[in-house]
């Protein structure tokens, strides 16, 4: 298996400017995190599906993140508009019931 | 809900010596411990988990302990090499519970010095 995927691996934008991030999680897998990681605050979870429904989002920041799943495959974390405190690594992870976790290698997002 | 506090969390140590990482958690439901490892400018990676039915499991230099009474677990790394160089994290979670997802420690940087 591939893993998860998460694409882009790095991307630099302007303050203002909308990001979307994409993760593709394990085959199989029903359960799809989205972490933020940064010095600061460490390793953050931000919301969580199960079997493509939105379980718990109270981690996200504000109203300018939101974040999809429309099937099984595929999930995005957009940013609209994006602010330079932004700038962290975003992680996707993904899990099949109550097995492991895995994590994807991450996007490296960058507001200037 | 669920609180996991880690320490050390910087820890230095010579090549060959042992390292040990201790966690301790709130949540006395909480039924699945895993460790990960954080390679710089990678995804945090699966090193080993334990479940609370048992108090401990070993793969090759790497042990991870359990006491539920206390509400602690280690790992333990033996013959440490400069390649055991990484940030680590600790993780619980009730599996069954309402709550799904990992809640995870700040973090443990080991320095491994050759």
């Amino acid at each position: 298996d591939a893993g998860v995927i998460q694409s882009p691996r790095h991307e630099v934008t302007e303050m203002g400017q909308e990001v979307t991030l994409r993760c593709k999680p394990i085959s199989g897998h029903n359960s799809l995190f989205w972490y933020r990681q940064t010095m600061m605050r460490g390793l953050e979870l931000l919301i969580y599906f199960n079997n493509n429904v939105p379980i718990d989002d109270s981690g996200m920041p504000e109203d300018r993140f939101s974040a999809k799943m429309p099937n099984a495959s595929f999930s995005t974390l957009k940013i609209q508009p994006s602010e330079p405190r932004d700038s962290a690594v975003y992680f996707c992870a993904s899990r099949s019931r109550q097995e492991t976790q895995y994590f994807g290698p991450g996007t490296r997002l960058l507001v200037l | 809900g669920e609180n996991v506090e880690q320490h050390p969390s910087t820890l230095s140590v010579q090549e060959g010596d042992s390292a040990v990482i201790k966690c301790t958690y709130s949540d006395s439901a909480s039924n699945y411990f895993p460790w990960y490892k954080q390679e710089l400018g990678k995804g945090p990676q699966l090193i080993i988990d334990i479940r609370s039915n048992v108090g401990e499991k070993k793969d090759q230099r790497i042990a991870v302990t359990l006491n539920k009474t206390a509400k602690h677990f280690s790992l333990h790394i033996t013959e440490t090499q400069p390649e055991d160089s990484a940030v680590y994290f600790c993780a619980a979670v009730n599996y069954g519970g309402s709550q799904g997802n990992l809640i995870f420690g700040k973090g443990t940087k080991l320095s491994v010095k050759p």
